[in-house]
Protein backbone atom coordinates (compact mmCIF):
# COMPACT_ATOMS: atom_id res chain seq x y z
CA UNK A 1 0.00 0.00 0.00
CA UNK A 2 1.76 3.38 -1.32
CA UNK A 3 1.84 6.19 0.89
CA UNK A 4 2.07 9.41 0.40
CA UNK A 5 4.44 10.85 -1.86
CA UNK A 6 6.21 13.78 -2.53
CA UNK A 7 8.62 15.16 -5.59
CA UNK A 8 10.99 17.16 -5.71
CA UNK A 9 12.83 16.17 -2.17
CA UNK A 10 14.86 19.18 -2.72
CA UNK A 11 14.63 22.21 -4.46
CA UNK A 12 16.75 25.19 -4.48
CA UNK A 13 15.45 28.34 -6.41
CA UNK A 14 15.91 32.16 -5.91
CA UNK A 15 14.20 35.49 -4.54
CA UNK A 16 11.38 36.27 -7.09
CA UNK A 17 11.47 32.46 -8.82
CA UNK A 18 8.43 30.80 -9.16
CA UNK A 19 7.96 26.85 -7.84
CA UNK A 20 5.50 23.74 -8.30
CA UNK A 21 5.52 21.24 -5.62
CA UNK A 22 3.56 17.79 -6.46
CA UNK A 23 1.83 15.33 -3.82
CA UNK A 24 0.06 12.09 -4.35
CA UNK A 25 -2.21 10.98 -2.00
CA UNK A 26 -2.28 7.48 -0.09
CA UNK A 27 -3.62 4.67 -1.78
CA UNK A 28 -8.10 5.64 -1.35
CA UNK A 29 -7.74 9.07 -0.37
CA UNK A 30 -9.40 11.96 -1.26
CA UNK A 31 -8.69 14.97 0.13
CA UNK A 32 -4.92 16.56 0.05
CA UNK A 33 -3.66 19.29 2.51
CA UNK A 34 -0.33 21.32 2.59
CA UNK A 35 1.93 22.31 5.24
CA UNK A 36 4.39 25.07 5.81
CA UNK A 37 7.37 23.73 9.00
CA UNK A 38 9.76 26.65 9.16
CA UNK A 39 12.82 25.56 10.99
CA UNK A 40 12.10 24.64 14.88
CA UNK A 41 8.41 25.15 14.40
CA UNK A 42 5.63 22.75 14.32
CA UNK A 43 3.70 22.99 10.82
CA UNK A 44 1.45 25.67 9.82
CA UNK A 45 -2.04 25.11 7.64
CA UNK A 46 -1.21 26.38 4.06
CA UNK A 47 -4.44 24.63 2.07
CA UNK A 48 -6.58 22.18 1.99
CA UNK A 49 -8.22 20.43 -1.41
CA UNK A 50 -11.65 17.88 -1.74
CA UNK A 51 -13.15 17.37 -4.69
CA UNK A 52 -10.72 19.29 -7.02
CA UNK A 53 -11.42 22.48 -4.15
CA UNK A 54 -9.73 24.92 -1.66
CA UNK A 55 -11.95 23.90 0.69
CA UNK A 56 -10.21 26.12 3.47
CA UNK A 57 -6.90 28.31 3.94
CA UNK A 58 -4.72 28.86 6.40
CA UNK A 59 -2.98 32.41 6.58
CA UNK A 60 -0.88 32.25 3.70
CA UNK A 61 -0.79 35.15 0.92
CA UNK A 62 -2.22 34.68 -2.90
CA UNK A 63 1.22 33.91 -3.80
CA UNK A 64 0.65 30.61 -2.52
CA UNK A 65 -1.88 28.43 -4.18
CA UNK A 66 -2.73 25.26 -5.31
CA UNK A 67 -4.76 22.74 -7.47
CA UNK A 68 -5.73 19.15 -7.04
CA UNK A 69 -6.69 16.49 -10.44
CA UNK A 70 -9.04 14.23 -11.20
CA UNK A 71 -6.71 11.61 -9.58
CA UNK A 72 -6.99 13.58 -6.29
CA UNK A 73 -2.84 14.50 -6.57
CA UNK A 74 -2.54 18.09 -5.85
CA UNK A 75 0.33 20.91 -7.20
CA UNK A 76 1.09 23.84 -4.57
CA UNK A 77 2.47 26.25 -6.31
CA UNK A 78 4.52 29.69 -4.88
CA UNK A 79 5.18 32.89 -6.99
CA UNK A 80 7.72 35.88 -6.63
CA UNK A 81 9.66 33.71 -3.81
CA UNK A 82 11.15 35.37 -0.79
CA UNK A 83 13.76 34.15 1.61
CA UNK A 84 11.22 33.73 4.18
CA UNK A 85 9.51 30.75 1.99
CA UNK A 86 12.65 28.77 2.39
CA UNK A 87 10.90 25.90 4.44
CA UNK A 88 10.23 21.94 4.48
CA UNK A 89 6.68 21.64 2.84
CA UNK A 90 4.69 18.89 3.91
CA UNK A 91 1.82 17.45 2.16
CA UNK A 92 -0.99 15.05 4.16
CA UNK A 93 -3.96 12.67 2.36
CA UNK A 94 -6.93 11.58 4.14
CA UNK A 95 -10.33 10.17 3.26
CA UNK A 96 -13.18 12.43 4.06
CA UNK A 97 -15.80 10.65 6.45
CA UNK A 98 -17.67 13.32 6.87
CA UNK A 99 -16.96 12.98 10.38
CA UNK A 100 -14.16 15.12 9.90
CA UNK A 101 -12.49 14.89 13.52
CA UNK A 102 -11.61 11.71 12.72
CA UNK A 103 -9.74 11.76 9.24
CA UNK A 104 -6.52 10.97 10.31
CA UNK A 105 -4.34 12.85 7.63
CA UNK A 106 -1.37 11.04 6.50
CA UNK A 107 2.25 12.80 5.57
CA UNK A 108 4.49 12.81 2.78
CA UNK A 109 8.21 12.71 3.13
CA UNK A 110 8.39 16.43 2.50
CA UNK A 111 9.97 19.16 -0.34
CA UNK A 112 12.90 21.03 1.62
CA UNK A 113 12.59 24.14 -0.61
CA UNK A 114 15.82 27.10 -0.13
CA UNK A 115 15.27 30.26 -1.26
CA UNK A 116 18.39 31.98 -2.12
CA UNK B 1 -9.77 29.86 18.80
CA UNK B 2 -7.79 26.14 18.99
CA UNK B 3 -3.96 26.52 20.70
CA UNK B 4 -1.78 23.32 21.45
CA UNK B 5 1.18 23.60 24.18
CA UNK B 6 4.24 21.19 24.73
CA UNK B 7 6.33 22.66 27.56
CA UNK B 8 8.76 20.11 26.76
CA UNK B 9 11.21 21.51 24.68
CA UNK B 10 13.66 18.50 25.05
CA UNK B 11 13.61 15.50 26.91
CA UNK B 12 15.98 12.27 27.32
CA UNK B 13 14.86 8.83 28.78
CA UNK B 14 16.90 5.46 28.95
CA UNK B 15 16.63 2.78 26.57
CA UNK B 16 13.95 0.21 27.95
CA UNK B 17 12.04 2.61 29.84
CA UNK B 18 8.71 4.32 29.21
CA UNK B 19 8.60 8.08 28.91
CA UNK B 20 5.65 10.87 28.98
CA UNK B 21 5.11 13.56 26.38
CA UNK B 22 3.15 16.35 28.11
CA UNK B 23 0.60 17.79 25.81
CA UNK B 24 -2.22 20.73 26.48
CA UNK B 25 -5.14 21.68 24.25
CA UNK B 26 -7.20 24.60 24.33
CA UNK B 27 -10.65 24.48 22.67
CA UNK B 28 -14.00 25.42 22.99
CA UNK B 29 -15.28 22.80 20.16
CA UNK B 30 -17.38 20.49 21.59
CA UNK B 31 -16.04 17.39 19.10
CA UNK B 32 -12.63 17.57 18.41
CA UNK B 33 -9.73 15.01 17.51
CA UNK B 34 -6.20 14.86 19.06
CA UNK B 35 -3.03 13.30 17.09
CA UNK B 36 0.64 12.36 18.17
CA UNK B 37 3.04 12.49 15.00
CA UNK B 38 6.84 11.68 14.92
CA UNK B 39 9.22 13.63 13.10
CA UNK B 40 12.69 11.53 13.13
CA UNK B 41 15.52 13.92 10.87
CA UNK B 42 14.47 12.91 7.87
CA UNK B 43 11.42 15.21 8.14
CA UNK B 44 8.84 12.98 7.27
CA UNK B 45 5.54 13.16 9.85
CA UNK B 46 4.68 9.91 11.27
CA UNK B 47 1.09 9.63 12.52
CA UNK B 48 1.44 7.79 16.26
CA UNK B 49 -2.03 7.43 17.73
CA UNK B 50 -5.79 8.98 17.76
CA UNK B 51 -7.92 10.50 20.25
CA UNK B 52 -11.43 11.59 19.74
CA UNK B 53 -13.12 13.89 22.31
CA UNK B 54 -15.69 11.45 23.23
CA UNK B 55 -13.87 8.16 23.38
CA UNK B 56 -14.36 6.54 26.83
CA UNK B 57 -11.16 4.41 26.89
CA UNK B 58 -7.58 5.65 26.43
CA UNK B 59 -6.23 5.23 22.75
CA UNK B 60 -3.29 2.49 22.47
CA UNK B 61 -1.57 1.41 19.61
CA UNK B 62 1.22 -0.77 20.28
CA UNK B 63 4.28 0.99 22.61
CA UNK B 64 2.07 4.04 22.72
CA UNK B 65 -0.98 5.46 25.07
CA UNK B 66 -2.59 8.75 25.20
CA UNK B 67 -3.38 9.45 29.01
CA UNK B 68 -6.58 11.63 27.32
CA UNK B 69 -8.05 13.84 31.06
CA UNK B 70 -10.72 15.94 28.97
CA UNK B 71 -11.44 17.91 32.30
CA UNK B 72 -7.84 19.09 32.22
CA UNK B 73 -7.66 19.34 28.35
CA UNK B 74 -4.38 17.31 28.55
CA UNK B 75 -3.55 14.39 26.04
CA UNK B 76 -0.30 13.10 27.22
CA UNK B 77 1.52 10.49 25.10
CA UNK B 78 3.61 8.16 26.75
CA UNK B 79 5.90 5.80 25.47
CA UNK B 80 6.71 2.36 26.95
CA UNK B 81 10.15 0.43 26.68
CA UNK B 82 11.60 3.29 24.53
CA UNK B 83 14.25 2.05 21.81
CA UNK B 84 16.91 3.80 20.17
CA UNK B 85 14.80 4.51 16.97
CA UNK B 86 12.43 6.33 19.23
CA UNK B 87 14.76 9.58 19.18
CA UNK B 88 12.67 11.94 17.04
CA UNK B 89 10.31 15.23 17.50
CA UNK B 90 7.23 14.62 18.77
CA UNK B 91 4.13 17.09 17.88
CA UNK B 92 0.72 16.84 19.48
CA UNK B 93 -1.87 18.36 17.00
CA UNK B 94 -5.76 19.26 17.31
CA UNK B 95 -8.26 19.29 14.99
CA UNK B 96 -11.69 21.12 15.39
CA UNK B 97 -14.43 22.72 14.54
CA UNK B 98 -12.72 26.13 14.94
CA UNK B 99 -10.11 25.20 12.99
CA UNK B 100 -12.57 24.46 10.26
CA UNK B 101 -12.38 20.37 10.94
CA UNK B 102 -10.04 20.57 8.05
CA UNK B 103 -6.69 22.27 9.65
CA UNK B 104 -4.40 20.55 11.77
CA UNK B 105 -3.35 23.20 14.63
CA UNK B 106 0.50 21.60 15.98
CA UNK B 107 2.58 22.62 18.74
CA UNK B 108 5.87 23.00 18.88
CA UNK B 109 7.17 20.01 19.88
CA UNK B 110 9.05 18.14 21.76
CA UNK B 111 12.70 16.97 21.14
CA UNK B 112 12.87 13.29 22.95
CA UNK B 113 16.40 11.88 22.99
CA UNK B 114 16.82 7.95 23.89
CA UNK B 115 20.37 6.85 25.40
CA UNK B 116 21.19 3.26 25.32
Amino acid sequence: DAGVTQSPTHLIKTRGQQVTLRCSPKSGHDTVSWYQQALGQGPQFIFQYYEEEERQRGNFPDRFSGHQFPNYSSELNVNALLLGDSALYLCASSLDTGTAHTDTQYFGPGTRLTVL
Amino acid sequence: AQKITQTQPGMFVQEKEAVTLDCTYDTSDPSYGLFWYKQPSSGEMIFLIYQGSYDQQNATEGRYSLNFQKARKSANLVISASQLGDSAMYFCAILGLSGGYNKLIFGAGTRLAVHP
